[in-house]
C-alpha cells in the first residue's frame, strides 16, 4: 500500500517559534505537496516539488518555506509561527499515475 | 483560468437511497483529469475515483460513479446506496496535463455530506 506519512498528527505552538512539518511518501514519487485546509476555504496549495532540491511556490507560500533534500521526504517550515498559521496541513504525493495520495493532516495551533 | 465549482456546500441523503453531489469545472487544457475525495472528520484524504477527459466510459468504483458530461464542463459524483459512514465532506478537483500545469490540483470547496438512518 502507497503511505505518505506526515510526522505530527497535533501540535500546539507559540507565536513566534519556528515549526517544522515533515512528510515521507514510500512509493518513490517525484511530486510532493503541502496544502493547508480551513474551513469555508477548501484546500490551499502552499509549496510544491516535482523532484529533489525543486521546489515552486503554490498559492500562498507567504510566511511558509520548504525543504525536499530526499525524494521521500519533503518538510514545510514556518520560520516564526503565527495564530493565522492555525490550520490543518496535508502532505501529498503522486508519481507518473493519477493518483494523488494524502498524509493524515496535522492539525497545528499556534497560540 | 482554472476552476471547480462545487454548488451544493451542504446535502442530507437518508440510508440506502442514492446521492448525487455536483461539480463543474472550466479549463482551457485539452487533456485533463478529474478527481473526487472524501474526507472523513478525522481529516485524512481518501481517493474515491478518476475520469479523464478522454475516457470513452464514466468511471465507477463500486458504489461510486461519476456522471461526466463534457460538453457541459460537468463532472458529478453519483453515490448509490448511501451508508452511514458516507457522512463526510466530498471534495472535486482536477488536474491539467499540458506541459506547464500537470502538477498541480485545482480543488472545489467541498460539500459536506449527511446520511439519515
Amino acid at each position: 500500500d502507497v503511505k505518505v506519512t506526515q510526522s505530527s498528527r497535533y501540535l500546539v505552538k507559540r507565536t513566534g517559534e519556528k515549526v517544522f512539518l515533515e512528510c515521507v511518501q514510500d512509493m518513490d514519487h517525484e511530486n510532493m505537496f503541502w496544502y493547508r485546509q480551513d474551513p469555508g476555504l477548501g484546500l490551499r496549495l502552499i509549496y510544491f516539488s516535482y523532484d529533489v532540491k525543486m521546489k515552486e511556490k503554490g498559492d500562498i507560500p507567504e510566511g511558509y518555506s520548504v525543504s525536499r533534500e530526499k525524494k521521500e521526504r519533503f518538510s514545510l517550515i514556518l520560520e516564526s509561527a503565527s495564530t493565522n498559521q492555525t490550520s490543518m496541513y496535508l502532505c501529498a504525493s503522486t508519481g507518473s499515475g493519477n493518483t494523488i495520495y494524502f498524509g493524515e493532516g496535522s492539525w497545528l495551533t499556534v497560540v | 483560468a482554472q476552476k471547480i465549482t462545487q454548488t451544493q456546500p451542504g446535502m442530507f441523503v437518508q440510508e440506502k437511497e442514492a446521492v448525487t453531489l455536483d461539480c463543474t469545472y472550466d479549463t482551457s487544457d485539452p487533456s485533463y483529469g478529474l478527481f473526487w475525495y472524501k474526507q472523513p472528520s478525522s481529516g485524512e484524504m481518501i481517493f474515491l475515483i478518476y475520469q479523464g477527459s478522454y475516457d470513452q466510459q464514466n468511471a465507477t468504483e463500486g458504489r461510486y460513479s461519476l456522471n461526466f458530461q463534457k460538453a457541459r464542463k460537468s463532472a458529478n459524483l453519483v453515490i448509490s446506496a448511501s451508508q452511514l459512514g458516507d457522512s463526510a465532506m466530498y471534495f472535486c478537483a482536477m488536474r491539467g496535463y499540458n506541459a506547464g500545469n500537470n502538477r498541480k490540483l485545482i480543488w472545489g470547496l467541498g460539500t459536506s455530506l449527511a446520511v439519515n438512518p
